[in-house]
């Protein structure tokens, strides 16, 4: 079985720029979060997205959007690009059975390499 | 706000050695997650610890849940270079979302 695949691994983008990071989830996890990891904050929670709806949201500004497709598959996307925003983005699918979220197991993806220059 | 305390945040030992990494937290958690992740890679799933008291093995590494469901340990025995990583303990208070530890960096010498 596939694992979480996140496009593209590396990414270079400008300051004021805008971006998008895919995430494809494993087969049957209807379940996507999202991370981001700086060595001065460790990984801190962006939001969580089940059955195209976003279910969580961390302290994040607006500048940090999401969504999730019917297939599961999500995508976030961060406008007007500050430095500060380089950093790791690490993309978790996990399987909700039954509708409930207790105790779901979450399974990372590679990450996408954000650089803002 | 939850948080969760990792120790030590830096950890370098030789071949053979044993360690413990401990997690703790004011708050109580439904489950707790231990992963390991190394450079440039996303991190890895270890273990879950779902019930106080709970203790689980994973050949040398042993995970225990505090009775009381705020806090873990991950203690390894005769360390191995292969050991070397970033380990990062990870609590669920509700739903999916993780509060994350710092993590602790292993570094295993041969």
């Amino acid at each position: 079985k596939a694992g979480v695949t996140q496009t593209p691994r590396y990414l270079i983008k400008t300051r004021g720029q805008q971006v998008t990071l895919s995430c494809s989830p494993i087969s049957g996890h209807r379940s996507v979060s999202w991370y981001q990891q700086t060595p001065g904050q460790g990984l801190q929670f962006l939001f969580e997205y089940f059955s195209e709806t976003q279910r969580n949201k961390g302290n994040f500004p607006g500048r940090f959007s999401g969504r999730q497709f019917s297939n599961s598959r999500s995508e976030m996307n961060v406008s007007t690009l500050e430095l500060g925003d380089s950093a790791l983005y690490l993309c978790a699918s996990s399987l909700v059975t039954g509708g409930s979220f207790m105790n779901t197991e979450a399974f990372f993806g590679q990450g996408t390499r954000l650089t803002v220059v | 706000t939850q948080l969760l305390e990792q120790s030590p945040q830096f950890l370098s030992i030789q071949e053979g050695e044993n360690l413990t990494v401990y997690c703790n937290s004011s708050s109580v958690f439904s489950s707790l997650q231990w992963y390991r992740q190394e450079p440039g890679e996303g991190p890895v799933l270890l273990v879950t610890v779902v019930t106080g008291g709970e203790v689980k093995k994973l050949k040398r590494l042993t995970f225990q849940f505090g009775d009381a469901r705020k806090d873990s340990s991950l203690h390894i025995t005769a360390a191995q270079p292969g050991d070397t990583g970033l380990y990062l303990c990870a609590g669920a208070a509700s739903g999916s979302r993780l509060t994350f530890g710092e993590g602790t960096q292993l570094t295993v010498n041969p």
